[in-house]
């Protein structure tokens, strides 16, 4: 069956300090892949998205996110994370048969002054 | 652009009453409408997916007499809840893309919280 596994529910790190937050999934055709953003009582903001091409993906507010197939992982990262990045954090996979997007549980971030 | 709102942002209601929760794309056409139930502290889980102009597709467990979804437009969709109960409380999330048998970005609406008396 297709999931996606955040496996950190919650996470906490320094204001600078780098940060990476984990998505595996599960899907046995080409993935397509999003990271979303929400913070408290709002809905959800793109961050970055993963189609195809280049495994390395850009994004907004500075995050990336790095496909690896071999490790059916679609990992998010930023450098430096700012006391506005703490929210929670949502991966997903488009599944393309039943066209709908499959969400992972959600990383809670928390960023300490 | 790729907006979506959500009307209203919150609502309090009486058990046994009807809610009804509007989401509109204001600057795109929007083929497919999603929308989502979230939990305190979970996860979003799919409802149901509409289309324009046709029924929508609930997905399994969800009541479709209990959660009537209208998709008059192509810029508008509507979540009934009908007789509310307090187990109806939760956050309700939808979104909008423009669907054309590939992949695309779902663009999200703020969400609506709503609370059963």
């Amino acid at each position: 069956a297709q999931s996606v596994t955040q496996p950190d529910i919650h996470i906490t790190v320094s204001e600078g300090a780098s940060l990476e937050l984990r998505c595996n999934y599960s899907y046995g055709a080409t993935p397509y892949l999003f990271w979303y953003v929400q913070s408290p009582g709002q809905g959800l903001q793109l961050l970055l998205k993963y189609f195809s091409g280049d495994t390395l993906v850009q994004g907004i507010k500075g995050f990336e996110a790095e496909f690896k197939r071999s490790q059916s992982s679609f990992n998010l990262r930023k450098p430096s994370v700012h006391w506005s990045d703490a929210a929670e954090y949502f991966c997903a996979v488009f599944i393309q048969g039943a066209q709908k997007l499959v969400f992972g549980q959600g990383t809670r971030l928390t960023i300490n002054p | 652009g790729a907006v979506v709102s959500q009307h209203p942002s919150r609502v309090i209601c009486k058990s046994g009453t009807s809610v009804k929760i509007e989401c509109r794309s204001l600057d795109f056409q929007a083929t497919t409408m999603f929308w989502y139930r979230q939990f305190p502290k979970q996860s979003l889980m799919l409802m149901a997916t509409s289309n324009e102009g046709s029924k929508a597709t609930y997905e399994q467990g969800v009541e479709k007499d209990k959660f009537l979804i209208n998709h008059a437009s192509l810029t508008l969709s509507t979540l009934t809840v009908t007789s509310a109960h307090p187990e109806d409380s939760s956050f309700y999330i939808c979104s909008a893309n423009t669907w054309a048998g590939g992949p695309d970005t779902q663009y999200f609406g703020p969400g609506t919280r709503l609370t059963v008396l």
